[in-house]
């Protein structure tokens, strides 16, 4: 079993729909939550980091983590075609170590 | 703020030749690492360096050598290219203090060994 999972999509919206991206891990060591944003032919882009449970707001964008059920997600609110990207979950423990998913594409659609 | 600068961008290798890839960052940050992205396979790390003179190996190391260069460089090495080696190759940094564990990535390299 993969540390971290995530559905690879693709997921297909229409401009100003409300996106849910999700993962699942195992370890109860994590402590550190993000996602990361990826255009093609890009590095991946810092967008949301988490420290334990809870909720982060950032304008369109809204990260929660529920330590309880081992489960992350990304809400984005009126998406907009610039969203289209691939979305990578990523989860630390203290140290250095830097556990990934798969990441999901994402397209939206004017 | 340039913040993680990878050279170069793009190579073309044939199978048995070398080569280095090499990463900069300027955001005073400890912690370097080496990952490669494969379709389907994600983010793999190869190797990292928690510090000014010291490497560990990751996931998927073989193959690959590393050198900290100073505080601000990391370069990756690759002593004889194999077609397996063909990925895109990402470089990243982070501070690596409790509470700060964020990962800054550079743009990456992609590297086609023929």
């Amino acid at each position: 079993q993969k540390e971290v999972e995530q559905d690879p999509g693709p997921l297909s919206v229409p401009e100003g729909a409300i996106v849910s991206l999700n993962c699942t891990y195992s370890n109860s060591a994590f402590q550190y939550f993000m996602w990361y944003r990826q255009y093609s032919r890009k590095g991946p882009e810092l967008l949301m980091y988490t420290y334990s449970s809870g909720n982060k707001e950032d304008g369109r964008f809204t990260a929660q983590v529920d330590k309880s059920s081992k489960y992350i997600s990304l809400f984005i609110r009126d998406s907009q075609p610039s969203d289209s990207a691939t979305y990578l979950c990523a989860m630390s423990p203290t140290g250095n170590q830097f556990y990934f998913g798969t990441g999901t594409s994402l397209t939206v659609i004017p | 703020n340039a913040g993680v600068t990878q050279t170069p961008k793009f190579q073309v290798l044939k199978t048995g030749q070398s080569m280095t890839l090499q990463c900069a960052q300027d955001m005073n940050h400890n912690s370097m690492y080496w990952y490669r992205q494969d379709p389907g396979m994600g983010l793999r790390l190869i190797y990292y360096s928690a510090s000014e003179g010291t490497t560990d190996k990751g996931e998927v190391p073989n193959g690959y050598n590393v050198s900290r260069l100073n505080k601000r460089e990391f370069s990756l090495r690759l002593e004889s290219a194999a077609p397996s080696q063909t990925s895109v190759y990402f470089c990243a940094s982070s501070r690596q203090e409790t509470g700060d564990e964020k990962l800054f990535f550079g743009s990456g390299t992609q590297l086609s060994v023929l």
